[in-house]
């Protein structure tokens, strides 16, 4: 069965340092979301892409946050630097063409200490 | 701004039993819906999708929609403790495929 691809599964780093987060969609999925979870929330888009480019990325806190999807295929989360309130589930999820279904992968659960 | 509401909970039902899930969404512009299903320290699953007015099943599962009072509920019949998992609501925005999320029902299910 198709799934999105995400690594790793845990990171722990420290305040200040910079962390990335890789995701690798449902093949042939051409849009991408990146998503961060605070417990007890639901998940809040970061970023979207549609093949190689951005079509939302108004809640992505850019001057410490950044993402890209080169190939229009993986796609990499950078934070530099990272912050404490940065702990969170980040999530990752595909749809394909003309879908609001959005498949997720199992996240990364970052602490930053 | 657009907002999707899930304010009841947690719920606590017996085993057997039809747990009740609902959810609200203040854009009339929304038109397909969806409940993913999210276990403790998990990612969230995708259970069910609507896009139609009425009742929607799916095995134990069923969706149900009403676009004329903005709300959005999910059946689940014969309950069971695998069930016990946080119930999260979303609602497109109407561009882009982009999802709006509710914070999620926790649903326990007491054998």
């Amino acid at each position: 069965e198709a799934e999105v691809a995400q690594s790793p599964r845990y990171k722990i780093t420290e305040k200040s340092q910079a962390v990335a987060f890789w995701c690798d969609p449902i093949s042939g999925h051409a849009t991408l979301y990146w998503y961060r979870q605070i417990l007890g929330q639901g998940p809040e888009l970061l970023v979207q892409f549609q093949d190689e480019s951005v079509v939302d990325d108004s809640q992505l806190p850019k001057d410490r946050f950044s993402a890209e999807r080169l190939k229009g295929v993986d796609s990499t989360l950078k934070i530099q630097p990272a912050e404490l309130g940065d702990s969170a589930m980040y999530l990752c999820a595909s749809s394909g063409a003309d879908s609001y279904e959005q498949y997720f992968g199992p996240g990364t659960r970052l602490t930053v200490t | 701004q657009k907002e999707v509401e899930q304010n009841s909970g947690p719920l606590s039902v017996p085993e057997g039993a039809i747990a009740s899930l609902n959810c609200t969404y203040s854009d009339r512009v929304s038109q397909s819906f969806f409940w993913y299903r999210q276990y403790s320290g998990k990612s969230p699953e995708l259970i069910m999708s609507i896009y139609s007015n009425g009742d929607k099943e799916d095995g134990r599962f069923t969706a149900q929609l009403n676009k004329a009072s903005q709300y959005v509920s999910l059946l689940i019949r014969d309950s069971q403790p695998s069930d016990s998992a946080t119930y999260l609501c979303a609602a497109d925005t109407g561009a882009n495929s982009k999802l709006t999320f509710g914070k999620g029902i926790t649903l326990s299910v007491r054998p």
